[in-house]
């Protein structure tokens, strides 16, 4: 069946280094994927997303990557601050116009050592 | 900036007893959804809501459940009789009809079923 999963639960990174999380996921269909960024207390926060008709997407201190040949996407963060700790989701949209239809993946927890 | 707001932030009731969570969405969007989050696990989709009716409900939204847009802002989720297992953070969320559709999320409103 369709599964969006992570392969590491938690991450510990010193502060300043970079950051990378990482994700597989099943349906080879599948062609639009999300990172959301969930703080303690606090609901997802979109971060960044890319289609399957790329493999690389920038954003500021982000950058997503996919690799559809082995189904794996990854969330890289440049310079991680503390204020990036947090649990961090790919998900899966396959919702189509303003429909959204997103399927989370099991989160990784980044710790941001100071 | 625009944002989901959901009262209450935290309820705790006792099993069996009806809830009623309540969302407004931002105000220029016209789907909306509940999300359900049990405690250290992923982000579940419930139901989703456009044009005043259900567009899609997972599995875990059964008869138990219901939502309403009982005016031109409000968005409720009424769990009829809770149970120890619904004891979870609910999100409410929202995204516009057009456009790259973000779904934007509240804060939360944490259930406690005793």
């Amino acid at each position: 069946g369709e599964n969006v999963g992570l392969h590491l639960p938690t991450l510990s990174v010193q502060e300043g280094d970079n950051s990378i999380i990482n994700c597989a996921y099943s349906n080879s269909a599948s062609d639009y994927f999300i990172w959301y960024k969930q703080e303690s207390g606090k609901g997802p926060q979109f971060i960044i997303d890319i289609r399957s008709n790329m493999d690389k997407r920038q954003g500021q201190r982000v950058t997503v990557l996919l690799n559809k040949t082995v189904k794996h996407l990854s969330l890289q963060i440049a310079a991680t601050q503390p204020g990036d700790s947090a649990v961090y989701f790919c998900a899966e949209n396959t919702g189509s116009g303003g429909y959204q239809k997103v399927t989370f993946g099991i989160g990784t927890k980044l710790q941001v050592i100071p | 900036e625009p944002e989901v707001t959901q009262t209450p932030s935290h309820q705790v009731t006792q099993m069996g007893q009806e809830v009623i969570l309540r969302c407004v969405p931002i105000s220029n969007h016209l789907y909306f959804y509940w999300y359900r989050q049990i405690l250290g696990q992923k982000v579940e989709f419930l139901v989703s809501f456009y044009n005043n009716e259900i567009s899609e409900k997972s599995e875990i939204f059964d008869d138990q459940f219901s939502v309403e847009r009982p005016d031109g802002s409000n968005f409720t989720l009424k769990i009829r009789s809770t149970k120890l297992e619904d004891s979870a953070m609910y999100f409410c969320a929202s995204s516009e009809v057009v456009g790259a559709g973000e779904l934007f999320f509240g804060e939360g409103s944490r259930l406690t079923v005793l």
